[in-house]
């Protein structure tokens, strides 16, 4: 079946640290891949998708790259900010799906100090 | 980005009655709608595709008869936990999409509503 396994959290960073949050996928197909982000009280936000391999996501100074020789989808920023404190979430859409039926990874905390 | 709002964002209620949640789509028209619960530090899990108009599409092990989904309008899905029991505590999520022509296809989530029952 479709799974998603993050890295489990909370990753924890000093401001203008490298990011990396690790997101690997199972699917049958060429499934569509997602990041999402959830700021503390507020609803699950796009960040960044990839729809086929080798597609670069990026938006905000995040970025992941669709990498389908390993399957995976790992979010990266070159330096972090205090206010990128959230919950990240990978996620995968099925072949069939589109933006339907999205599959999502247990969530990674990132918590940022000054 | 559009808007999707959850209401209540957090109840509390007895064993034996039942909850009902709303999702509106506040500034697109959405004719499918999407239910998730998240249980603590775990994953989003798909309970339910809500059609406009049309029954919900429920996911293998859920219940459809303790959880109605009601997608009326093309602005508003309602969940509807019936004698809820404390297992049923949790993290309720929905999402719309964006379908309709001129829209993006991109799913906006609700703030999630959190359901617990004593």
């Amino acid at each position: 079946g479709n799974s998603v396994t993050q890295m489990e959290g909370p990753v924890t960073l000093s401001e203008e640290a490298f990011l990396t949050i690790n997101c690997t996928y199972t699917a049958t197909g060429y499934p569509s891949l997602f990041w999402y982000v959830q700021y503390p009280g507020e609803g699950l936000q796009l960040l960044l998708k990839a729809t086929k391999a080798d597609d670069k996501g990026s938006n905000k100074g995040f970025e992941a790259t669709y990498r389908k020789e390993t399957t995976s989808f790992h979010l990266e920023k070159g330096s972090v900010q205090v206010s990128d404190s959230a919950v990240y979430f990978c996620a995968l859409s099925p072949v069939s799906g589109g933006y339907n039926k999205l599959i999502f990874g247990a969530g990674t905390r990132l918590a940022v100090h000054p | 980005g559009a808007v999707v709002s959850q209401h209540p964002s957090w109840v509390i209620c007895k064993s034996g009655t039942s909850v009902k949640i709303e999702c509106r789509s506040l500034d697109f028209q959405a004719t499918t709608m999407f239910w998730y619960r998240q249980f603590p530090k775990q994953s989003l899990m798909l309970m339910a595709t809500s059609n406009e108009g049309s029954k919900a599409t429920y996911e293998q092990g859920v219940e459809k008869d303790k959880f109605l989904i009601n997608h009326a309008s093309l602005t508003l899905s309602t969940l509807t936990v019936t004698s809820a029991h404390p297992e049923d505590s949790s993290f309720y999520i929905c999402s719309a999409r964006d379908g309709l022509a001129g829209g993006t296809g991109e799913l906006f989530f609700g703030e999630g509503s959190r359901l617990t029952v004593l």
